[in-house]
């Protein structure tokens, strides 16, 4: 899988949007970009994944370069819930019996200011 | 719905004892892994279990042992514990959608101190 590099902290204003970029300048034509959060020592939690389109659900948007080797998880309008760590990973998605080993780097620490 | 589940929340043992953490899914999920944490770290793999009656070593295996019991649950065992394994251990899962691996849950976490 290939490896990522994210800032290791980020501040952010109270119902601002957060920009957490991501570079993955290594990343296989067959590998998805995901994004989890850990929110003080809880299990991590599932944001979004992509491809190579830009995607949006509830939680987020997940914009990747034209090229693949960067992405930014955008949070748009951030609350002081959303203060965690944040894990971009890249990896294949296996098929049918296969797994899904997720390698995780140690993030960026995202504090959102009141 | 619970989700994944673990058991203990927290443990404390001293050096050489052995102990088990549990952990079931409820989502009827193929594969499950099991993770620690170290302070300051991100989570590493210690075993999983692609499906039912199968598990493969992940990154740090050494020291763990664990059983796929049934599709549900996914433990992993402690023979004699070491203060190294002082860490926070995680139980994930993941089920399959159009054929490829789903994304992955996570439990909430055992917080085991090795004395």
């Amino acid at each position: 899988d290939a490896k990522t590099t994210q800032p290791p902290s980020m501040d952010c204003a109270e119902g601002r949007a957060a920009n957490l970029p991501c570079n993955h300048s290594t990343i296989s034509g067959n590998e998805y970009v995901y994004w989890y959060r850990q929110i003080h020592s809880q299990g991590p939690q599932y944001i979004i994944h992509g491809l190579k389109n830009n995607e949006t659900n509830e939680m987020a948007s997940l914009i990747i370069t034209e090229d693949r080797k960067s992405s930014t998880l955008i949070l748009p309008h951030a609350t002081l819930r959303d203060t965690a760590v944040y894990y971009c990973i890249v990896r294949v998605r296996q098929s049918n019996f296969g797994n899904e080993k997720l390698t995780f780097g140690t993030g960026t620490r995202l504090t959102i200011i009141p | 719905n619970a989700g994944v589940t673990q058991t203990p929340k927290f443990q404390v043992l001293k050096t050489g004892q052995s102990m088990t953490l549990q952990c079931a899914q409820d989502m009827n999920h193929n594969s499950m892994y099991w993770y620690r944490q170290d302070p300051g770290m991100g989570l590493r793999l210690i075993y999983y279990s692609a499906s039912e009656g199968t598990t493969d070593k992940g990154e740090v295996p050494n020291g763990y042992n664990v059983s796929r019991l049934n599709k549900r649950e996914f433990s992993l065992r402690l023979e004699s514990a070491a203060p190294s394994q002082t860490s926070v251990y995680f139980c994930a899962s993941s089920g399959y959608r159009l054929g490829v691996t789903d994304t992955q849950y996570f439990g909430p976490g055992t917080r085991l101190t090795v004395l």
